[in-house]
């Protein structure tokens, strides 16, 4: 199963853009990159998806270098209601099993 | 449309009690997954289901937990006996299918004293 590697936590402030990369170093060929947010007592959303170059939705921008190894989850202007805990799973999506690991604490400060 | 529902969100019981959780996946959605949550081990799969048949069971801790999915609209988690260390928040998820995100419901809060 692959395994991903993200920072475990980070930093910023109101107004700012807010970039946390992920290493996809195992990825397999027909698995997706799929980005989760989680806040405190609430289980974790889905914010994006994509395969390789760029995918934008009205939250985030989702990065994705040709060789897949990666991925940048971008966040525009971030605000104190994006303090949440990121994720970036591995794991086998085609079979259905993925696996969360200890994600990015993101932390936005006024 | 209605996300993934759980119940109970809270259950405080104690030790050696059977524990039963519930979830009603989003109709339509053919995967269903169970995960526990604790800040020690994080996010972990325990066990999911395709089409109401279990497929991956390997993350299930020990032979006191089981789960069934008797339909597409129902799924049980039960723990029998319940110990202090199975307290954890219990999330449920469901997918259309493979590659589909998944979407959880918010999860039950257990303590076993």
């Amino acid at each position: 199963l692959a395994k991903t590697t993200q920072p475990i936590s980070m930093d910023s402030y109101e107004g700012q853009e807010v970039n946390i990369t992920c290493s996809h170093n195992n990825i397999a060929t027909n698995d997706y990159i799929t980005w989760y947010q989680q806040f405190p007592s609430q289980g974790p959303r889905f914010i994006i998806q994509g395969y390789k170059t760029k995918v934008t939705n009205e939250v985030a921008s989702l990065f994705i270098p040709a060789d897949r190894k990666s991925s940048t989850l971008s966040l525009p202007r971030v605000s104190l209601s994006d303090t949440a805990v990121y994720y970036c799973p591995g794991g086998n999506s085609s079979a259905s099993k993925i696996i969360f690991g200890s994600g990015t604490r993101l932390s936005i400060r006024p | 449309d209605a996300g993934v529902i759980q119940s109970p969100r809270h259950e405080v019981t104690e030790m050696g009690q059977e524990v039963t959780l519930r979830c009603k996946p989003i109709s339509g959605h053919n995967s269903l997954f169970w995960y526990r949550q604790t800040m020690m081990r994080g996010l972990e799969l325990l066990i999911y289901f395709n089409n109401n048949v279990p497929i991956d069971d390997s993350g299930m801790p020990e032979d006191r937990f089981s789960a069934k999915m008797p339909n597409a609209s129902f799924s049980t988690l039960k723990i029998q006996p319940s110990e202090p260390r199975d307290s954890a928040v219990y999330f449920c998820a469901s997918s259309k299918t493979g590659n589909q995100p998944q979407h959880f419901g918010d999860g039950t809060r257990l303590s076993i004293l």
